[in-house]
This record gives structure tokens, sequence and C-alpha cells, in this order.
């Protein structure tokens, strides 16, 4: 079966540091990998998303990036964070190709203090 | 502008009695609308899925309804409990061309059963 991992699960980091935050899949092969963020009272944000190695589409300008190193690895960073970066930062996969499930893993919360 | 719109933002209950949450949505074209289950701190956790031609899914006390004429879907809890408690997001998938598909979220609502 599938299972999607996400760690750290709590992060607190002060403004202008940087980022890293990691998402991998195990159980399948040449996922769509995506990247969220829930700000309080929010919905979710699609952030990023990638459909191969090496291939990120960004659906909202900001001062992070994503790549995905490997098949299924997909990495949220940023150089310098900003208190707006604070939220729960959600990994998702789903099958290629269609508009199928997407299954969610645990959550990152960042607190930028 | 594609949207996706839940009521009530909130929603107190008490052990084992039915609620029933609201989707109304303006995304076109319409591909497929899904029902999540998010806990408190936790990833969501897909409920159920419906396609244009279905307008009912069960999935245990879940139901999900769907009315792709006025582009409305409901949620429906039969017998809550405790566990119930969490916020329930609507997505709706639209084909956005060239083999790609684009999911609006619903900002949720936040039930809370009491005992």
């Amino acid at each position: 079966s599938q299972t999607i991992h996400q760690w750290p699960a709590t992060l607190v980091q002060p403004v202008g540091s940087p980022l890293s935050l990691e998402c991998t899949v195990e159980g399948t092969s040449n996922p769509n990998l995506y990247w969220y963020r829930q700000a309080a009272g929010r919905g979710l944000q699609l952030l990023f998303y990638s459909v191969g190695i090496g291939q990120i589409s960004s659906e909202v300008p900001q001062n992070l990036s994503a790549s995905r190193p490997q098949d299924r690895q997909f990495i949220l960073s940023s150089k310098k964070l900003l208190l707006s970066d604070s939220g729960f930062y959600l990994c998702a996969w789903s099958v290629a190709g269609g508009p199928y499930e997407q299954y969610f893993g645990p959550g990152t919360r960042l607190t930028v203090t | 502008k594609n949207q996706v719109e839940q009521s009530p933002q909130s929603l107190i209950i008490l052990e084992g009695k039915n609620c029933t949450l609201q989707c109304n949505y303006t995304v076109s074209p319409f591909s497929n609308l899904r029902w999540y289950k998010q806990d408190t701190g936790r990833g969501p956790v897909s409920l159920t899925i419906m396609t244009f031609s279905e307008n009912t899914k069960s999935n245990g006390r879940y139901t999900a309804t769907l009315d792709a004429d006025t582009k409305q879907s409901s949620l429906h809890i039969t017998a809550s409990q405790l566990s119930d408690s969490a916020s329930y997001i609507c997505v709706v998938s639209l084909y956005s061309g060239a083999g790609s598909y684009q999911l609006t979220f619903g900002k949720g609502t936040k039930l809370s059963v009491i005992p």
C-alpha cells in the first residue's frame, strides 16, 4: 500500500532563517506531487505541483521554492522565511494523468517568529 | 472566477444527531467533486468523490449528494459521533486543458460534536 511521509511534524523558525521541508511517498511510481499551505481559518492553497523529476510548476509567486530530486521525494524550501510563511504545510500525491484522488501527508506546522 | 463556497462556517451538534453541510461551486468545466475530512493538525482524508453523472454516494454514515445543474453538493452525517468533530472540506476539480486538472478548495466547515 502507498504511504506518504512528511517531516518535521512541527517547526519553529526565526524570520530570515532558511527552510527545508521534506515529503516522501512509498508504494507507487511516478506520482504527481503537491505542496499546499493552509493558513489559520483559510482553505488549502496550492503552492507547487510536480508531474516528474525536476518538473515543478508554481501556482503562487512567493519566497518559497520546491524541488523534486527523486521520483518520490518532494522538498519545499526557502532561503529567508517571512512571518507570513507561518502555516500548516501539506504534501499530497496522486496517480498521474487525470483528476485522481489526492492523498495527503500528516502535515508540518511551521511557526515563524 | 472558479469558487467553492461552504456553509455553515462552523456547526455544533449533539452526539447522535444528524447534520448536513453545504457546498456551492462555480467551477467550470466540472470534472469531479470530493469531500474530505480533516482532523485538527492532520492531513485531509477523502470521504467521497463524485463525477458529473453521480448524484449520491455513501461512505458509512456519510452520504454526499451532487446536483450538477444547480452546482450544489451536500454532505449528510447520520447519527453523529464525537469522532466526527473535524473540518469538512469540499473540493471541486476542473479540467484546465492539455490533460491538466485543477482543484479548487472550499474553506471548510468546522463541525463540533458534543456529548
